[in-house]
C-alpha cells in the first residue's frame, strides 16, 4: 500500500509570495492533518481535515489555510510569506478522526523563504 | 492543554550500550501516546501506540512502556542504524479530532 505523498518536496519562495502544498493520504484514509516543523518550535499542529471539513485548527495566523477534496487529497496554502515560515511542512493521514487511530506521516515539503 | 517533555535532548551511545529515553506528559485524560522515529530530512516514521498505563510494546531492539505520567523507550544493544531523533506525542481525551501534541524529541547517536 502506498504511503502518504507530498508535493513538491522542496520549494524556495521570496517574502510576500504565496505557496500551495499538496498531500495525498494513504488510500482509504479520510483524515489529513498538517504540521509545521522548525528547529526552535518542534512539530506544531496546523489543522486537520476530515470528509472535506476542517475538524481542528492550531494556533497559526489566518495566512495559513487548507482544504480537502472529495478524494481526501488535501492542500495547504500560505499567503504573504514571511521569513519565519521557512520550515518542513508535514502531512499525516489516518483512517478516521477523533478515535484511537495512528497517524502516518509523509516525507514533508521543505519550504525556504528568502 | 496537553504537554509533552522529552529527555534527554541528545544522547550518545556506543554500539551495544543499552539505554532509555523518557517522555513525560500532562493530559486531562490520555487517549493515546505515540512514538515516532525521524531521520534527517524525512517525515516521522511510526513506531508504537500505547493506550493505557502498564501497556508495553516491542519491536526489534525497541520496547515502549507507559505509566500514568510518563513513557519510556528502551533501546537494547543499539546499532548505528538506530541513530535518529525519537519523537513522543500524545492525544488527550479533550482533544478534538486527531491532533497530536509532540515533544521536542531526543536525538540519539549510536557510535560503532
Amino acid at each position: 500500500k502506498a504511503g502518504v505523498t507530498q508535493t513538491p518536496r522542496y520549494l524556495i519562495k521570496t517574502r510576500g509570495q504565496q505557496v500551495t502544498l499538496s498531500c495525498s493520504p494513504i488510500s482509504g484514509h479520510r483524515s489529513v492533518s498538517w504540521y509545521q516543523q522548525t528547529p526552535g518550535q518542534g512539530l506544531q499542529f496546523l489543522f486537520e481535515y476530515f470528509s472535506e471539513t476542517q475538524r481542528n485548527k492550531g494556533n497559526f495566523p489566518g495566512r495559513f489555510s487548507g482544504r480537502q477534496f472529495s478524494n481526501s487529497r488535501s492542500e495547504m496554502n500560505v499567503s504573504t510569506l514571511e521569513l519565519g515560515d521557512s520550515a518542513l511542512y508535514l502531512c499525516a493521514s489516518s483512517l478516521l478522526s477523533g478515535v484511537k487511530e495512528t497517524q502516518y506521516f509523509g516525507p514533508g515539503t521543505r519550504l525556504l523563504v528568502l | 492543554e496537553d504537554q509533552v517533555t522529552q529527555s534527554p535532548e541528545a544522547l550518545r551511545l556506543q554500539e551495544g550500550e543499552s539505554s532509555s529515553l523518557n517522555c513525560s506528559y500532562t493530559v486531562s485524560g490520555l487517549r493515546g501516546l505515540f512514538w515516532y522515529r525521524q531521520d534527517p530530512g524525512k517525515g516521522p516514521e511510526f513506531l508504537f501506540t500505547l493506550y493505557s498505563a502498564g501497556e508495553e510494546k516491542e519491536k526489534e531492539r525497541l520496547k515502549a512502556t507507559l505509566t500514568k505520567k510518563e513513557s519510556f523507550l528502551h533501546i537494547t544493544a543499539p546499532k548505528p542504524e538506530d541513530s535518529a531523533t525519537y519523537l513522543c506525542a500524545v492525544q488527550g481525551v479533550e482533544t478534538s479530532g486527531s491532533r497530536l501534541t509532540f515533544g521536542e524529541g531526543t536525538q540519539l547517536t549510536v557510535n560503532p
